[in-house]
C-alpha cells in the first residue's frame, strides 16, 4: 500500500529557511500535499502540486518534486514564530480523493 | 464561509462505553470523510462518504465502528464498544467532490480518551 515518511522534529532560528522533507512509495500518485496542523486546531492545506510540476512557489512557501526519487520538499522562507507547527505531507491519486498522511514533522522555532 | 462543524471538542470515556461524534460539513460539499490521527501519527481514513453513500470505509473497524451520513449532510461516527486504542483525535472533513477539486477542509477534531 502507499506509504508517506517524514521526519519527526525540525528546528530552526527565527528569521532562517526551514526545509521540511518527505518521501512516498506510491508512483500513482497524482497530488501531492502540504497541510498545517497548530495545537488544538484542524488541518489547514498550506500548498499543492501536481506531479507533473517540479516547483510551485506561493509567498513564502516553495514546494520542490523529485518524482524519480519520489522526494518531496517544502521551503518556508524567512521562518516565523507563528510557524510553528506539525506539518503534514500527504498525497492522493487522480479519481480518488484518498488522502495518505505521514507522520507529521514538528517545526520549532527559536528565538 | 462558515467551516467544518464537530461536536464535542474533547470526550472522555471508559472502555467497553460508547461514543458519538458528530459532523457538520461546509454547505453543499458532497464528500464527507471520517479520519483517526493518534498521538505522534498522521491522519488515517476511516470512511468517505459521497452524498449519503459509502465511497470507502475498508479502514473502519467494523466491529466497533460505524457511521451514517443521513441525507446526506451532517453525518455521526459512533464507537461501540470503546477500546483503550481508540484514544485519539477524530477528524472530519468536507470537500466539493469530483476529480478535478479535491481540497479537503478539515474541522477542529474531537479528541477522545479512553480510560
Amino acid at each position: 500500500g502507499e506509504d508517506v515518511e517524514q521526519s519527526l522534529f525540525l528546528s530552526v532560528r527565527e528569521g532562517d529557511s526551514s526545509v521540511i522533507n518527505c518521501t512516498y512509495t506510491d508512483s500513482s500518485s497524482t497530488y501531492l500535499y502540504w497541510y498545517k496542523q497548530e495545537p488544538g486546531a484542524g488541518l489547514q492545506l498550506l500548498t499543492y502540486i501536481f506531479s507533473n510540476m517540479d516547483m510551485k512557489q506561493d509567498q513564502r512557501l516553495t514546494v520542490l518534486l523529485n518524482k524519480k526519487d519520489k522526494h518531496l520538499s517544502l521551503r518556508i522562507a524567512d521562518t516565523q514564530t507563528g510557524d510553528s507547527a506539525i506539518y503534514f505531507c500527504a498525497e492522493s491519486n487522480f479519481g480518488n480523493e484518498k488522502l495518505t498522511f505521514g507522520t507529521g514533522t514538528r517545526l520549532t522555532i527559536i528565538p | 464561509e462558515a467551516g467544518v462543524a464537530q461536536s464535542p471538542r474533547y470526550k472522555i470515556i471508559e472502555k467497553r462505553q460508547s461514543v458519538a461524534f458528530w459532523c457538520n460539513p461546509i454547505s453543499g460539499h458532497a464528500t464527507l470523510y471520517w479520519y483517526q490521527q493518534i498521538l505522534g501519527q498522521g491522519p488515517k481514513l476511516l470512511i468517505q462518504f459521497q452524498n449519503n453513500g459509502v465511497v470507502d470505509d475498508s479502514q473502519l473497524p467494523k466491529d466497533r465502528f460505524s457511521a451514517e451520513r443521513l441525507k446526506g449532510v451532517d453525518s455521526t461516527l459512533k464507537i461501540q464498544p470503546a477500546k483503550l486504542e481508540d484514544s485519539a483525535v477524530y477528524l472530519c472533513a468536507s470537500s466539493w467532490g469530483g476529480a478535478s477539486d479535491n481540497e479537503q477542509f478539515f474541522g477542529p477534531g474531537t479528541r477522545l480518551t479512553v480510560l
